[in-house]
């Protein structure tokens, strides 16, 4: 069975420092990847996602997140921190069908002035 | 742009009473689902709808039910509501098989005395 790990239940990093969030899955093929963004209070929103192709991706509020296939991860980067980045962040990973969605325990973020 | 709405946002039952938590998507999505977020435990996916008229369990629907009303509207019913139940719950559509991610809605905070 697929399973996603996200070692890091909870970081602080202070404004302007780079942030890298860790997450490992498990899967026999190249699954769909995601990440998403959780503010206090919300639903999770979608910062971006891997198929196929180049290993590095862009996302949405300068976020960008790399594949790395023999280590079977796909973290998650941002070079400058900004204090609304604060909020909880899942990776996810799709194996197949609609109920092959898996989605990890999440990492809180903490941003300090 | 009022994406995935969820009602209500906050409630509060007792044991053995039943309630239907609502949910309606604005963005034409054929597919449909709910799922329940519990504190180190990621989101588990309670039923989903691929499309209108159909309904699936996944990893927890028991004391659960669901109704895909038509194609904007997918409901969760508790019939008799357990303190186990007590959660946040969410929402969330997608075009197809999910391939582009999901977009939730902000969740009903459900506490069950």
């Amino acid at each position: 069975a697929q399973s996603v790990t996200q070692p890091d239940i909870h970081i602080t990093v202070s404004e302007g420092a780079s942030l890298e969030l860790r997450c490992n899955y498990s899967y026999g093929a190249t699954p769909y990847l995601f990440w998403y963004v959780q503010s206090p209070g919300q639903g999770l929103q979608l910062l971006l996602k891997y198929f196929s192709g180049d290993t590095l991706v862009q996302g949405i509020k300068g976020f960008e997140a790399e594949f790395k296939r023999s280590q079977s991860s796909f973290n998650l980067r941002k070079p400058s921190v900004h204090w609304s980045d604060a909020a909880e962040y899942f990776c996810a990973v799709r194996s197949g069908g609609y109920q092959k969605v898996t989605f990890g325990t999440g990492t809180k973020l903490q941003v300090i002035p | 742009n009022a994406g995935v709405t969820q009602t209500p946002k906050f409630q509060v039952l007792k044991t053995g009473q039943s309630m239907t938590l609502q949910c309606a998507q604005d963005m034409n999505h054929n597919s449909m689902y709910w799922y329940r977020q519990d504190p180190g435990m990621g989101l588990r996916l309670i039923y989903y709808s691929a499309s209108e008229g159909t309904t699936d369990k996944g990893e927890v629907p028991n004391g659960y039910n669901v109704s895909r009303l038509n194609k904007r509207e997918f409901s969760l019913r508790l019939e008799s509501a357990a303190p186990s139940q007590t959660s946040v719950y969410f929402c969330a559509s997608s075009q197809g098989q999910g391939i582009d991610g999901y977009t939730f809605g902000s969740g009903t905070r459900l506490t069950v005395v």
